[in-house]
């Protein structure tokens, strides 16, 4: 099966810009997670959504950063706007059903000059 | 902040030899999990534990879980330049939704 896909891969802006990251889960993946993942640190959840519905986004900074997934498919992720601290690899992960393994994306670089 | 805490942070060996990570956390747990991440990638699963589990075995890997301890470690055994990855472990983050809360890591280098 087809692993879950992340566009872009790497993304170059300037700090107060906006960004937007996309995500595609693994076929019938109902649960969605959305990670930050600092340089040398492990990931940090931001967000969780199950079909169209946010589960938990108690760790989602919501005065610049946003998130939908409105047909409980793909998913985007926005940063609006950027700050240099935001640089990071943006982690797009999803699980199936009751499993409790997470199948990760090939993340989205950013680096906010 | 974070439940799982590896250590050491980083561990460079030779080929062939083993390499041992350790994980420890705070709360009570009902599953661990270990996974793998390649230097610009995303992370791989490698093995689940649960807490009535004392040791799984998955090819060269093994996995223990000390509840009382609230530890866990991760033996690669016979390792492989191919095996060079950071290495964290996942425990369950209190609250609904099946949320993962993931440790600092461990960078492994095997030298060839």
């Amino acid at each position: 099966e087809a692993g879950v896909a992340q566009s872009p891969r790497y993304k170059i802006i300037e700090k107060r810009q906006s960004v937007a990251f996309w995500c595609n889960p693994i076929s019938g993946h109902a649960t969605l997670y959305w990670y930050q993942q600092i340089l040398g640190q492990g990931p940090k959840l931001l967000i969780q959504f199950q079909n169209n519905g946010v589960v938990d986004d108690s760790q989602l900074p919501k005065d610049r950063f946003s998130a939908e997934r409105l047909k409980g498919v793909d998913s985007t992720l926005k940063i609006q706007p950027a700050k240099l601290e935001d640089s990071a690899v943006y982690l797009c992960a999803t699980r199936a059903g009751n499993q409790e393994t997470q199948y990760f994306g090939p993340g989205t670089r950013l680096l906010v000059l | 902040s974070q439940q799982g805490e590896e250590d050491p942070q980083a561990l460079s060996i030779q080929e062939g030899e083993n390499a041992t990570m350790n994980c420890s956390y705070k709360t009570s747990i009902n599953n661990l999990q270990w996974y793998r991440q390649n230097s610009g990638r995303g992370l791989v699963h490698l093995i689940l534990i649960r807490s009535n589990e004392r040791e799984k075995h998955s090819g060269r890997l093994r996995v223990t879980l000390d509840t009382s301890k609230k530890s866990s470690s991760l033996l690669i055994t016979a390792s492989r330049a191919a095996d060079t990855a950071s290495y964290f472990c996942a425990t369950p983050t209190s609250g609904a939704g099946n949320m993962l809360t993931f440790g600092g890591g461990t960078r492994l280098m095997v030298k060839p």
